[in-house]
């Protein structure tokens, strides 16, 4: 039972440069987020969506994109990557009701950017 | 404005001691959900438990248990009889039905427990 997997598990990238880090889920939630994580902080959200073809901004959406254009993969792309955005990102996944459902999280991606 | 806050930074205690970890909320909303989640040394996130505004039942869970109360706007946590298996963050969360139930999260309660 894979859950959520992200992939790569970690990438060193220079300034500048552009990547997209890959979340897919099997088990057929409508919701889907992408998360960042920096040291003493809790999790900012960047992105989410509520279902395919669908996306939306959160709260630190800045230098960052997004796609979801089948329901199980939610990617996410660094146009132009800057070491501010050094961080492990996290991508999770839910059911979308009844209520707030429980966000089931991938392993995490740690970036840095040089 | 929405907000979560865990004011313990870090907890350290010897196994076997029952711990408290903290988690004050601030919401507008009537209908609202709260989470706990861990995060071992490993750093995958797990979720340990949810809870909405209407049940303020508390909940016990083998060692953990949660006491939710409405009046102080709190969610607190209890690990009883603590083992080094429990070090981990613990990160409390809000999510509210008007915010398309995006979670807001603490920035999480480093728990140390020392053998």
């Amino acid at each position: 039972n894979a859950g959520v997997t992200q992939t790569p598990k970690f990438r060193v990238l220079k300034t500048g440069q552009s990547m997209t880090l890959l979340c897919a889920q099997d088990m057929n939630h409508e919701y889907m987020y992408w998360y960042r994580q920096d040291p003493g902080m809790g999790l900012r959200l960047i992105h989410y969506s509520v279902g395919e073809g669908t996306t939306a901004k959160g709260e630190v959406p800045d230098g960052y994109n997004v796609s979801r254009l089948k329901k199980q993969n939610f990617l996410l792309g660094l146009e132009s990557a800057a070491p501010s955005q050094t961080s492990v990102y996290f991508c999770a996944s839910s059911h979308p009701t009844p209520g707030a459902q429980p966000q089931h999280f991938g392993d995490g991606t740690r970036l840095s950017i040089l | 404005a929405q907000k979560v806050t865990q004011a313990q930074t870090e907890i350290s205690v010897v196994e076997k001691e029952d711990v408290t970890l903290d988690c004050v909320y601030e919401t507008r909303d009537t209908t609202y959900y709260l989470f706990w989640y861990k995060q071992p040394p490993s750093g995958e996130l797990v979720f340990l438990i949810r809870r909405n505004s209407f049940d303020e039942q508390n909940e016990i869970s083998g060692r953990y248990s949660w006491n939710f109360q409405k009046s102080t706007s709190s969610f607190n946590f209890t690990i009883t009889a603590s083992q080094v298996v429990d070090s981990a963050v613990y990160f409390c969360a809000l999510s509210e039905v008007y915010s398309n139930y995006q979670l807001i999260w603490g920035a999480g309660t480093k728990l140390i427990i020392k053998p």
